[in-house]
């Protein structure tokens, strides 16, 4: 069965700080994997995705993977209020599969 | 684009009553996705389809669930009967691609079964 895992948290950040968010995964021929934000009440949005070892970064977000370790992270830098949220990490095991698997997710709070 | 469209945004029902989830996706897009999201067990895959096809149900709970998707613009979850543990929001998306692609939710469903 394909897991993925993050810390449930909060996580409690002060503003202006850099935010570190962890998942890790279980299916070793996992090909995509992408962070999604989730506000209270609302809906998932896409915020980064990454395909290949190493660092992608867009703007104050930086996500990082290394499949040997089967672990993804998130990066924030510059941490504002409107960063809480929770953060969802979702995993896509290829092979013909469409469907993402995502963790339960991480509850980040940055504090002003 | 309008974005993903669910109805209805809240559900309030009792136990054994058939309850009907309703989407439409972004034009255009070949996939949707039926999720389900609770604090217990996070979003959890229920069925997707491509080209209006079922490709994976292998996440639905029970037999009590169906999903149809009679065009491409159009896709339905029926709940029959419902029970108390199938409260929980449930979210539909729509992605261009498959393999992995970006997902767009809907604003979700919360449903409640008294």
């Amino acid at each position: 069965q394909k897991e993925v895992e993050q810390n449930s948290g909060p996580l409690s950040v002060p503003e202006g700080a850099i935010a570190s968010l962890n998942c890790t995964y279980s299916d070793r021929v996992s090909q995509s994997f992408f962070w999604y934000r989730q506000y209270s009440g609302k809906s998932p949005e896409l915020i980064m995705s990454i395909y290949s070892n190493g660092d992608k970064e867009d703007g104050r977000f930086t996500a990082q993977l290394n499949k040997a370790s089967q672990y993804v992270s998130l990066l924030i830098r510059d941490s504002q209020p409107s960063d809480s949220a929770t953060y969802l990490c979702a995993v896509n095991a290829g092979g013909g599969a469409d469907g993402l698997t995502f963790g339960k997710g991480t509850h980040l709070i940055i504090q002003p | 684009d309008a974005g993903v469209i669910q109805s209805p945004r809240h559900e309030v029902t009792e136990m054994g009553q058939e309850v009907t989830l309703r989407c439409k996706p972004i034009s255009g897009h070949d996939y949707l996705f039926w999720y389900r999201q609770t604090m217990m067990r996070g979003l959890e895959l229920l069925i997707y389809f491509n080209n209006n096809v079922p490709i994976d149900d292998s996440g639905m709970p029970e037999d009590r669930f169906s999903a149809k998707m009679p065009n491409a613009s159009f896709s339905t979850l029926k709940i029959q009967p419902s029970e108390p543990r199938d409260s929980a929001v449930y979210f539909c998306a729509s992605s261009l691609i498959g393999g992995g692609g970006e997902l767009f939710f809907g604003e979700g469903s919360r449903l409640t079964v008294l």
